[in-house]
C-alpha cells in the first residue's frame, strides 16, 4: 500500500528562482494538506484541500506559495520567487474517511 | 482559532522510565488529538490518537490521557527504550469555517539514555 509521496527529496535553488513540489497522496484520500517545517516556527499549514477544492490558502503564505490539486491524485507546490527565508522542510500530507493525516518524506529546501 | 502548547521542549529519561510530555489547547470544540513521532531526518509517523469521548487510551506501551475539564492531554511512554528517542509532537482539530484542520504543538525532543 503506497503511502503518501513527494518529489523532489531535496532542492537547492537561487534567490528569485521559480520551484516546483509535487505530492501525491494516498490512494483514495480526499484532503490533501500542504506543510513547512522549521525549528523557530515549527509545522505550518499552507494549504488544505478538500476533494480538489482549496479549503484554506494558509494566509500570510498567500503572496509568493501557490498549491494546487491537479487531480484527485497529484498536487504541486510553488514558490515564486523563493527567497532564503523559504529554506525548510515541505511535508505533504493526506486524509481519508479517518481523521488520521499520514505525512509524505519531505523535500528539504535551500535557497541561497 | 485554536491554540496548542506543548510544555516540554526537551525531556531527558533513562531507559526504562517512563516519559510523559503535556499539551494544552484553547478550543473546546476540538474533539480529536493524534500524536506524532519524527525520528531525525524522517518525517512525522503517527503513534497514537484520542477522541473527546474518552478520557484513557492505550497502545502498548503509549498511554494517552485526556483532560476535557483543564483543555489538557498528555503521552505517557513507559518502559522507554532508545529507539523511543525522537521529537513527539501534539495536535488539536480544528472545525473551523475553513474545514478539519490539525494545530500542531511545537514539539518535545525526548531522549531516553541507556
Amino acid at each position: 500500500d503506497a503511502g503518501v509521496t513527494q518529489t523532489p527529496r531535496h532542492e537547492v535553488a537561487e534567490k528569485g528562482q521559480t520551484i516546483i513540489l509535487k505530492c501525491e497522496p494516498v490512494s483514495g484520500h480526499n484532503d490533501l494538506f500542504w506543510y513547512r517545517q522549521t525549528k523557530i516556527q515549527g509545522l505550518e499549514l499552507l494549504s488544505y484541500f478538500r476533494s480538489k477544492s482549496l479549503m484554506e490558502d494558509g494566509g500570510a503564505f498567500k503572496d509568493r506559495f501557490k498549491a494546487e490539486m491537479l487531480n484527485s491524485s497529484f498536487s504541486t507546490l510553488k514558490i515564486q520567487p523563493t527567497e532564503p527565508k523559504d529554506s525548510a522542510v515541505y511535508l505533504c500530507a493526506s486524509r481519508g474517511q479517518q481523521d488520521t493525516q499520514y505525512f509524505g518524506p519531505g523535500t528539504r529546501l535551500l535557497v541561497l | 482559532g485554536e491554540k496548542v502548547e506543548q510544555h516540554e521542549s526537551t525531556l531527558s529519561v533513562r531507559e526504562g522510565d517512563s516519559a510523559v510530555i503535556n499539551c494544552t489547547y484553547t478550543d473546546t470544540a476540538s474533539s480529536y488529538f493524534p500524536w506524532y513521532k519524527q525520528e531525525a531526518g524522517k518525517s512525522l509517523h503517527f503513534v497514537i490518537d484520542i477522541r473527546s469521548n474518552v478520557d484513557r487510551k492505550q497502545s502498548q506501551r503509549l498511554i494517552v490521557l485526556l483532560d476535557k475539564k483543564a483543555k489538557r492531554f498528555s503521552l505517557h511512554i513507559t518502559a522507554t527504550q532508545p529507539e523511543d528517542s525522537a521529537i513527539y509532537f501534539c495536535a488539536a482539530s480544528d472545525y473551523g469555517s475553513s474545514g478539519n484542520k490539525l494545530i500542531f504543538g511545537i514539539g518535545t525532543l525526548l531522549s531516553v539514555k541507556p
